[in-house]
């Protein structure tokens, strides 16, 4: 697609459910990122894929956090039994692999509130 | 520990002016830095990439500077607009496989 696509761009969950956010990078990206931003703050790196691998997972909060990346495109990101602590933007950011000038794509995020 | 510093001040400045911004960092060596551009509930925009061998990269009014020496980055805007008006964020890799770590941003107000 023409841009990183993010899905749903809000939710709202009870504390205790599970959550699923997707994302769509752009075509053709091997890298993918997710990050969360919670508000009035910086972005916090969660997991790293380079096509379906994830070489790094060092920021994934909890083990109630896990990723996938599936046919080296779409990205789910599920949280087990949310928090209210989990409430935030959740970003994703899609990249080209080369020695040039790059830099990451972002989704407009999904805004993730937990009551 | 690893720290990358922005100003959390909000930056106010007239429009025409040139904005300033500064990014500073301890404990990394990075190849490269990022900054990016942050509106209200959007994701950060890419603006440019300096790579620790460039003194200074420009694109359009943009400006960037990197002192590895001193372990800092400015970011300058050229005659400033109320368009220009966001939180800039910068951004580097400090393990050399494209995983950045961002600054916590500083937010820009050019008021005509």
């Amino acid at each position: 697609g023409a841009g990183v696509s993010q899905s749903p761009s809000n939710k709202v969950t009870e504390k205790g459910k599970d959550v699923e956010l997707r994302c769509d990078p752009i075509s053709g990206h091997t890298a993918l990122y997710w990050y969360r931003q919670s508000l009035g703050q910086g972005l916090e790196f969660l997991i790293y894929f380079q096509g379906n691998s994830a070489p790094d997972k060092s920021g994934l909060p909890s083990d109630r956090f896990s990723a996938e990346r599936t046919g080296g495109s779409v990205s789910t990101l599920t949280i087990q039994r949310t928090q209210q602590e989990d409430s935030a933007v959740y970003l994703c950011a899609s990249s080209v692999w080369t020695g040039g000038d790059y830099g990451y794509t972002f989704g407009s995020g999904t805004r993730l509130t937990v009551v | 520990s690893q720290k990358i510093e922005q100003n959390s001040e909000a930056l106010n400045i007239q429009e025409g002016k040139t904005a300033t911004l500064t990014c500073n960092y301890t404990n990394y060596s990075p190849a490269y830095l990022q900054w990016y551009r942050q509106d209200p509930g959007r994701g950060p925009v890419f603006l440019l990439l300096i790579r620790e061998n460039e003194k200074e990269k420009r694109k359009e009014r943009l400006k960037v500077t990197f002192d590895t020496t001193l372990k800092q980055s400015l970011f300058h805007i050229t005659a400033s607009q109320p368009a220009d008006s966001a939180t800039y964020l910068c951004a580097l890799d400090p393990g050399g496989y494209n995983k950045l770590i961002f600054g916590a941003g500083t937010r820009l107000a050019v008021h005509p």
